[in-house]
C-alpha cells in the first residue's frame, strides 16, 4: 500500500453514460497526477494539479474529460458520454513538488474502466 | 523530450542476477535515469534513480555508462516477486508536465522457478 487510494477499483458502463472516479494522494503530497494505461501498453499521462491548480492537460485528455481538485487534497476525475475507446485503466500519482524530478511518484491501484 | 529503447521482454531463472538494459543515446546533461516497476494489477512503483554515479538501494543496482548513453538496472537476485514491467524514464529539469513521467512500453520480466 503506497498511501495513495484510489475509487472504486472497477467501473462497468455502457457506452454514452458519465463515469466519476475518486483519487485520495498522500496527505502532505501537493502534486497530483492522472495517467491512463490500456493494454500491453505504459501508462500516459493526462493531466496534473499543483495543489488545487490544474496547471498542464495533455492531448489526449478530450473535452469530455474534466478533472479537479477542490481542495488541494482529493481529485475526481469524470468522463462524460463515455466511448468503448474510453476503457482503461486510470491511474493517479502523488508526489511532493519541491523536489522536482528527484521525488518519486506514488501511484495508486487504479480503476479499471470497461465500457461496454 | 529523450527517448528510451528497452527489450520488449526478458527471462531470468529466480535467485540468479538480472541486468535489464536501457538505451537512451538522446539523454541530455541535466536528464536523470529512473526506474519504475510494475507488479501485475498494481499500480506503478519506484525502483532507483541516478544522473551520473553508479546507485544501491535496498531493491536494486543502477549502473550508468560513462557516455550516460545507456544504463543497467541490476536485480541482484531475482525472486518470483520481481517478475513485473520495468519501465526506464528519463527526467528533466524542465519543469513541463510538473515532471510527469513518460513510460513508454518498458520490458517484461519474466522469473522462472
Amino acid at each position: 500500500d503506497t498511501g495513495v487510494s484510489q475509487d472504486p477499483r472497477h467501473k462497468i458502463t455502457k457506452r454514452g453514460q458519465n463515469v466519476t472516479f475518486r483519487c485520495d494522494p498522500i496527505s502532505e503530497h501537493n502534486r497530483l497526477y492522472w495517467y491512463r494505461q490500456t493494454l500491453g501498453q505504459g501508462p500516459e499521462f493526462l493531466t496534473y494539479f499543483q495543489n488545487e491548480a490544474q496547471l498542464e492537460k495533455s492531448r489526449l485528455l478530450s473535452d469530455r474529460f474534466s478533472a479537479e481538485r477542490p481542495k488541494g487534497s482529493f481529485s475526481t476525475l469524470e468522463i462524460q458520454r463515455t466511448e468503448q475507446g474510453d476503457s482503461a485503466m486510470y491511474l493517479c500519482a502523488s508526489s511532493l513538488a519541491e523536489l522536482g524530478p528527484l521525488y518519486e511518484q506514488y501511484f495508486g491501484p487504479g480503476t479499471r474502466l470497461t465500457v461496454t | 523530450d529523450a527517448k528510451t529503447t528497452q527489450p520488449n521482454s526478458m527471462e531470468s531463472n529466480e535467485e540468479e542476477p538480472v541486468h535489464l538494459p536501457c538505451n537512451h543515446s538522446t539523454i541530455s546533461g541535466t536528464d536523470y535515469i529512473h526506474w519504475y516497476r510494475q507488479l501485475p494489477s498494481q499500480g506503478p512503483e519506484y525502483v532507483i534513480h541516478g544522473l551520473t554515479s553508479n546507485v544501491n538501494n535496498r531493491m536494486a543496482s543502477l549502473a550508468i555508462a560513462e557516455d550516460r548513453k545507456s544504463s543497467t538496472l541490476i536485480l541482484h537476485r531475482a525472486t518470483l516477486r520481481d517478475a513485473a514491467v520495468y519501465y526506464c524514464i528519463l527526467r528533466g529539469t524542465n519543469s513541463n508536465s510538473g515532471y510527469a513521467l513518460n513510460f513508454g512500453k518498458g520490458t517484461s520480466l519474466l522469473v522462472t522457478p
